[in-house]
């Protein structure tokens, strides 16, 4: 079966040090990747994609993400984290064969701490 | 900016009550979406349209239906609530092509007493 798994529950992480939220997937042929985020009481906010290229792609807060075939994970980074970074983070996949439908991984809680 | 809106923040059911969340984007999207959310489980895909009066099942289709009268407008029925419906429903619009982003409204919290 296809999936997306996001293997931490929680990162914590102390502000202005680097960070990163991991995401790996199990789907066939060439998919594309998706990160959101999620602000307390807010909705899902399109973060970054990868669709084909560099497999490093950037996007928005200064947020970036490395596709990475062989692993099959795209995983989320930025360099300094921030207190207004934290929220609730997922990433999301389209599979080859699908037409619009993501598979989504059951997020990740980032907490960074002043 | 896109903009995707939903009827209720917060709605409080009965059991066996029907229930309606509405949804609105205001860009022409063709494809819009369902979803419910809860915590450790992600998001889960109830219904999709991707025209008016189309619509496909999703992963958890049980329980709900869907109607899309209008392009711009998208709406989920509970026809007989319970309380294991209590959940954050989101909706979503996307333009066009697959790889294109996906834009949330802000969610309905039903509790379902």
């Amino acid at each position: 079966a296809q999936s997306v798994a996001q293997p931490e529950d929680q990162v914590n992480v102390a502000e202005g040090n680097p960070l990163t939220v991991k995401c790996t997937y199990s789907v066939s042929g060439n998919p594309y990747l998706f990160w959101y985020v999620q602000y307390p009481n807010r909705g899902l906010q399109f973060l970054l994609k990868y669709i084909t290229g560099d497999n490093l792609v950037k996007g928005s807060y200064g947020f970036e993400a490395e596709f990475n075939k062989s692993q099959t994970s795209f995983h989320l980074k930025k360099p300094s984290a921030l207190v207004s970074d934290s929220a609730l983070y997922f990433c999301a996949v389209r599979p080859p064969d699908s037409n619009y439908q993501l598979i989504w991984g059951a997020g990740t809680k980032l907490i960074i701490k002043p | 900016d896109v903009k995707v809106t939903q009827s209720s923040r917060y709605l409080v059911k009965r059991t066996g009550e029907k229930v309606f969340l509405e949804c609105v984007q205001d860009m022409d999207h063709e494809n819009m979406f369902w979803y419910r959310q809860d915590p450790g489980l992600g998001l889960r895909l109830i219904y999709f349209s991707y025209d008016v009066k189309m619509k496909e099942k999703g992963d958890i289709p049980e329980g709900y239906s869907v109607s899309r009268e209008k392009k711009e407008r998208f709406s989920l029925i509970l026809e007989s609530a319970s309380t294991n419906q209590t959940s954050m429903y989101l909706c979503a619009s996307v333009r066009g092509r697959s790889y294109n982003e996906q834009f949330f409204g802000p969610g309905t919290r039903l509790t379902v007493l």
